[in-house]
């Protein structure tokens, strides 16, 4: 089992550019939840997917924005980007059971310039 | 959300014991307890949760205060591979939505 994983692992971007990260499930996971995590601070929740929809999300604004596919892999989409939104994202997948644990991905280092 | 206290850091003796605290005070009736770390540069890991009463894996344990306003993670004989950012987390059960704080770093002393 590959266990969760993401793409790309690095990507540099430029101020007002858009950017698509994706992550791939663990197997047998079907709700994937997205986090930003700012050096030196705890990841901060983005949304969450869960049958193709959006279920929670947290104080991010539209510009961020996500899709989740019918086998259960999901992108990040950021537009407009900020140079604060340069920040490890990582994707954690789980089953739709809060009781459960989420498995985390190692991230994809954005960095805006 | 509720919201959880941890110490920024602590430091521990490997092959010792360590006591990792975390106070909840606002701590709802549905919230679980859920501890991951997070090593260099790698995700968040799960280590263990709770309800209510004291848990064991193999990992650690968690122990958890009568009126669950606090908790700790033990790990009961400290590695090397035990140094990282360890976080304490409240989950509602009515919602997916996970809140990380700013953990606490164990350094492993050899």
């Amino acid at each position: 089992d590959a266990g969760v994983t993401q793409s790309p692992t690095h990507l540099i971007k430029t101020r007002g550019q858009q950017v698509t990260l994706r992550c791939s499930p663990k197997s047998g996971h079907d709700t994937v939840s997205w986090y930003q995590q700012a050096l030196g601070q705890g990841p901060q929740f983005i949304f969450q997917y869960y049958e193709e929809e959006e279920r929670q999300r947290g104080n991010f604004p539209d510009r961020f924005s996500g899709h989740q596919f019918p086998n259960y892999s999901s992108e990040l989409n950021v537009n407009a980007l900020l140079l604060g939104d340069s920040a490890l994202y990582l994707c954690a997948s789980s089953l739709q059971d809060p009781r459960g644990e989420q498995y985390f991905g190692p991230g994809t280092r954005l960095t805006v310039t | 959300d509720a919201k959880t206290t941890q110490p920024n850091s602590m430091e521990s003796n490997e092959e010792e014991p360590v006591h990792l605290p975390c106070n909840h005070s606002t701590i709802s009736g549905t919230d679980y307890i859920h501890w991951y770390r997070q090593l260099p540069s790698q995700g968040p890991e799960y280590v263990i949760h709770g309800l209510t009463s004291n848990v064991n894996n193999r990992m650690a344990s968690l122990a958890i205060a009568e009126d669950r306003k606090s908790s700790t993670l033990i790990l009961h004989r400290a590695t090397l591979r035990d140094a990282a950012v360890y976080y304490c987390i409240l989950r509602d059960v009515s919602y997916q939505k996970v809140t990380f704080g700013t953990g606490t770093k164990l350094q492993v002393i050899p």
